[in-house]
C-alpha cells in the first residue's frame, strides 16, 4: 500500500521563476494539506483540498496556488519566487473529517537562489 | 487563534534513560493533539494522537503521552530511549472541527550510548 508520494525530491530555482510540486495521496485518502517546513522550524499550514476545491487556507500569499484533480492527487504552485521560499514543502492526505489523522510524504526540498 | 510551545529545543539524553518531552498548546477551543516525529530527510511520522476518552494515551515505538486540561499540557514520555529514537518530535494541535494543524518549533531528541 502505497504512503504519500511526491515528486520532485528536490529542486533549485531562480528567484523570479515559478515552481510546480506535485502529491499523490495514501490510497483510500481525498483530501491534500500542503505545508510550508523552513529550516529549524515547525511546519507551517498552506492550504488544504478535498473535492477539487480549497477547502482553508494558511496565511500565505496569492502567489501560492493549488489545484486537486478527481484523482485526488494535488500540485502547489508558486510563482515569482524568493529566496525566502526555500524550504521543505510537505504534503499531507487524509479523510475529510477532523479526527482524521495526517499522513505525510517524505517532502519536496526546494531552493531558490 | 492556537498556538504551540516546545520549550526544549534539543534534549540529550543517554541510551535506556528515561526521556519526558515538554508540549504547551493554547486554544480557546475543544482541541486534537498530535505528536510527530521527524527523522533527517524524511516527512512526519505520528506518533500517537489524542482525540477523546482516556487522558493518557500510547502510540507507536514505545511512547505515550498524557493530556492535562488544566495545564494545556500534551507531554511525550519514554521510558526507556534507543539511539535509533534520535530524530525531531513535533507537537501539534487543531481544532476539533477541522484539520489544519499547528506546529511547534520542535525538539531534537539526542540519544548517545
Amino acid at each position: 500500500d502505497a504512503g504519500v508520494t511526491q515528486s520532485p525530491t528536490h529542486l533549485i530555482k531562480t528567484r523570479g521563476q515559478q515552481v510546480t510540486l506535485r502529491c499523490s495521496p495514501k490510497s483510500g485518502h481525498d483530501t491534500v494539506s500542503w505545508y510550508q517546513q523552513a529550516l529549524g522550524q515547525g511546519p507551517q499550514f498552506i492550504f488544504q483540498y478535498y473535492e477539487e476545491e480549497e477547502r482553508q487556507r494558511g496565511n500565505f500569499p496569492d502567489r501560492f496556488s493549488g489545484h486537486q484533480f478527481p484523482n485526488y492527487s494535488s500540485e502547489l504552485n508558486v510563482n515569482a519566487l524568493l529566496l525566502g521560499d526555500s524550504a521543505l514543502y510537505l504534503c499531507a492526505s487524509s479523510l475529510p473529517w477532523g479526527n482524521s489523522p495526517l499522513h505525510f510524504g517524505n517532502g519536496t526540498r526546494l531552493t531558490v537562489t | 487563534a492556537q498556538s504551540v510551545t516546545q520549550l526544549d529545543s534539543q534534549v540529550p539524553v543517554f541510551e535506556e534513560a528515561p526521556v519526558e518531552l515538554r508540549c504547551n498548546y493554547s486554544s480557546s477551543v475543544s482541541v486534537y493533539l498530535f505528536w510527530y516525529v521527524q527523522y533527517p530527510n524524511q516527512g512526519l511520522q505520528l506518533l500517537l494522537k489524542y482525540l477523546s476518552g482516556s487522558t493518557l494515551v500510547k502510540g507507536i515505538n514505545g511512547f505515550e503521552a498524557e493530556f492535562n486540561k488544566s495545564q494545556t499540557s500534551f507531554h511525550l514520555r519514554k521510558p526507556s530511549v534507543h539511539i535509533s529514537d534520535t530524530a525531531e518530535y513535533f507537537c501539534a494541535v487543531s481544532n476539533t472541527g477541522f484539520q489544519k494543524l499547528v506546529f511547534g518549533t520542535g525538539t531534537r531528541l539526542l540519544v548517545s550510548p
